[in-house]
């Protein structure tokens, strides 16, 4: 499991700033994936990639954004934080999409936005 | 888009009995099912999956069974165990889409 971690592993923002969340994979898996984790919900994605330079919305990407322009890492940016942004972030990734079989989870940021 | 639901969202079980978890679909198309343990404070691990080409999986003491015709799929622990107190989802996808849509969890104690 060390092979996927993330930085940072807790964050305090404030309402308006840009913050990044990076993850970083050591497996060289082609897909990574981002999802976040509310009491309630469960996980939702917020937008996955199939490679470097090919990424996709999820089922929540509104005020995110995301780039990855090497294979190892995938950062997910929140541009101008918001309350309702304050949640556990997991990054994952697997070999092969869904196909390709398990997502392997990163330890998880908790980002509040105060 | 998929919906999955997710009961019962807590279960208490006495140690040494069984533990079952349903989880409803709404996209006939899904094919894929797998159910993920989280314990507290940690990351989600997969422990179980099932492919629509098949109706039962085992895997020691956890067992996941799907019924395609009623678009439902169960989780089956037996002979539980205080290591199996955690909170499980179970999350539904369609091969060549990669999104995996999630429940809302269901938080298992077990009670020694």
């Amino acid at each position: 499991d060390a092979g996927i971690t993330q930085s940072p592993r807790y964050k305090i923002t404030e309402t308006g700033r840009q913050v990044t969340l990076m993850c970083h994979q050591t497996w060289s898996h082609s897909y990574m994936f981002w999802y976040r984790q509310d009491l309630g919900h469960g996980l939702r994605l917020i937008y996955y990639s199939a490679a470097a330079d090919i990424t996709d919305k999820g089922e929540v990407p509104d005020g995110y954004v995301v780039s990855r322009s090497k294979t190892e890492n995938f950062p997910l940016t929140l541009e101008s934080a918001t309350r309702s942004q304050t949640s556990v972030y997991f990054c994952a990734s697997s070999v092969g999409g869904i196909v390709g079989g398990e997502q392997y989870f990163g330890p998880g940021t908790r980002l509040t936005v105060t | 888009g998929e919906n999955v639901e997710q009961h019962p969202s807590t279960l208490s079980v006495q140690e040494g009995d069984s533990a079952v978890i349903k989880c409803t679909y709404s996209d006939s198309a899904s094919n894929y099912f797998p159910w993920y343990k989280q314990e507290l404070g940690k990351r989600p691990q997969l422990i179980i999956d099932i492919r629509s080409n098949v109706g039962e999986k085992k895997d020691q003491r956890i067992a996941v069974t799907l019924n395609k015709t009623a678009k439902h799929f169960s989780l089956h622990i037996t002979e539980t165990q205080p290591e199996d107190s955690a909170v499980y989802f179970c999350a539904a996808a369609l091969f060549g889409n990669e999104k995996l849509t999630f429940g809302t969890g269901t938080r298992l104690t077990i009670i020694p």
